[in-house]
């Protein structure tokens, strides 16, 4: 298994700009998750997904959208970039309900937003 | 509200010696705490878990200890290695249906030769 998968690794985007940060799971994990980590913030959950068809907001989803088409992919959409949005990404996953409700996070995207 | 806290930003501790890392949570119905490792540059990592029926956890050179009457939750790291050297954030899972997880700010741990 490749576990989670992230891309791009780095991203430099300008004010208004708007992309999308893949996240990919091959273990058939239900919970997929977004976060974003900043110096001195910890990390802050943005959108999840308890399933396919089915996302809901975090602590802080403003400016960015989700869908979750498949269990396998949890895009996370910019549709307007902002200095603000400078961060580090991380995606997660994991399976409530099955006695270990870990997740497991992929390596995470640098967005620099000028 | 909820939150999860740890107590210092940063803690410094000789290789060979015990670290203890500790995290308070405000929501006395959190039922599930997880302990993550971050080393520079990549994703949390799991490093033990523990629920709200029991008190201590122990693993392998970790022991994970919850005092649920102060909503205290400390992580023990025996005869520490470089390699432990991370930031360490504790989670508390705010709901038993959806796996979501409150984070708290992290503490780094630093342990000199």
């Amino acid at each position: 298994n490749a576990g989670v998968t992230q891309t791009p690794k780095f991203q430099v985007l300008k004010t208004g700009q708007s992309m999308t940060l893949q996240c990919a799971q091959d273990m058939n994990h239900e919970y997929m998750s977004w976060y974003r980590q900043d110096p001195g913030m910890g990390l802050r959950l943005i959108h999840y997904s308890v399933g396919a068809g089915i996302t809901d907001q975090g602590e802080v989803p403003n400016g960015y959208n989700v869908s979750r088409s498949t269990t396998e992919d949890f895009p996370l959409r910019l549709l307007s970039a902002a200095p603000s949005q400078t961060s580090v990404y991380f995606c997660a996953s994991s399976r409530p309900g099955h006695g270990k409700e870990t997740q497991y996070f992929g390596p995470g995207t640098r967005l620099l937003v000028l | 509200g909820e939150s999860v806290g740890l107590h210092l930003p940063t803690l410094s501790v000789q290789e060979g010696d015990n670290s203890i890392i500790n995290c308070a949570y405000s929501n006395s119905a959190s039922d599930y705490f997880i302990w993550y490792k971050q080393e520079s540059g990549k994703g949390p990592q799991f490093i033990i878990d523990i629920r709200s029926n029991m008190d201590k956890r122990q693993g392998q050179r970790v022991t994970v200890l919850l005092n649920k009457t102060v909503k205290h939750l400390s992580l023990q790291i025996a005869a520490t290695q470089p390699g432990d050297s991370a930031v360490y954030f504790c989670a508390e899972r705010a709901s038993s249906n959806t796996g979501k997880l409150i984070f708290g700010q992290g503490t780094t741990l630093q342990v000199k030769p």
